[in-house]
């Protein structure tokens, strides 16, 4: 079956630019969703689509894809995005919905 | 404001059932596809299963089809999930989640809205 892969963590300096990254086959195919869970909360969507960010998440988190490989880049982090950070997609049978593992982020 | 409230959880034993419910409000929901998706403790997001805007269409991740079922009703703004036949892997937090789609088989599958969760516990 179809899956999605992340690091299971990566941290980041105050003020500095980190990249998480999500891969799978059924990326070539279709964009991810990146997910933001603080602890005790429920998951928040942050990015989605080719180029789509709800209204209120701040534009230092962006995402892109390239082949099999969808990432979410925080650009000057801030402490409040420390959390774990998820991707979702369809699989590849189109009526499936895989998530990765999960990446937990340290602000320094 | 978009709101739900998911609810219906509890303790239960290994082979008996459970409802779970989440009643939405604060947008048009047969607008958008709904889903359950779980956490167990300690562990990462899984998706567990997701019923289009009509009911017309719906899907199971393997671990749950054929002992959960989904189902809405439009007229009281309101997602289920029926499971059955527990077991004690089962045990987790359940989300109900919103897609930002209304068709369940031919959207990117992205959730914007989430409920609190409602702790379902499967133990003898």
């Amino acid at each position: 079956s179809s899956e999605l892969t992340q690091d299971p963590a990566v941290s980041v300096a105050l003020g500095q630019t980190v990249r998480i990254t999500c891969q799978g086959d059924s990326l070539r195919s279709h964009y991810a969703g990146w997910y933001q869970q603080k602890p005790g909360q429920a998951p928040i969507l942050v990015f989605y689509g080719e180029n789509s960010r709800p209204s209120g998440i701040p534009d230092r988190l962006s995402g892109s894809s390239s082949g099999n490989t969808a990432s979410l880049t925080i650009t000057g982090a801030q402490a409040e995005d420390e959390a774990d950070y998820y991707c979702n997609s369809r699989d590849n049978t189109g009526d499936h919905v895989i998530f990765g593992g999960g990446t937990k982020v340290t602000v320094l | 404001e978009v709101q739900l409230v998911d609810s219906g959880g509890g303790l239960v034993q290994p082979g008996r059932s459970l409802r779970l419910s989440c009643v939405a409000s604060g947008f048009t929901f047969d607008d958008h596809a709904m889903h359950w998706v779980r956490q167990a403790p300690g562990k990462g997001l899984e998706w567990v299963s997701g019923i289009s805007w009509n009911s017309g269409r719906v899907g199971y991740a393997d671990s749950v089809k054929g002992r959960f079922t989904i189902s809405r009703d439009n007229t009281k703004n309101s997602l289920s999930l029926q499971m059955n036949s527990l077991r004690l892997e089962d045990t987790a937090l359940y989300y109900c989640a919103r897609d930002t789609s209304p068709y369940f088989d031919s959207s990117g599958y992205y959730f914007d809205s989430w409920g609190q969760g409602t702790l379902v516990t499967v133990s003898s």
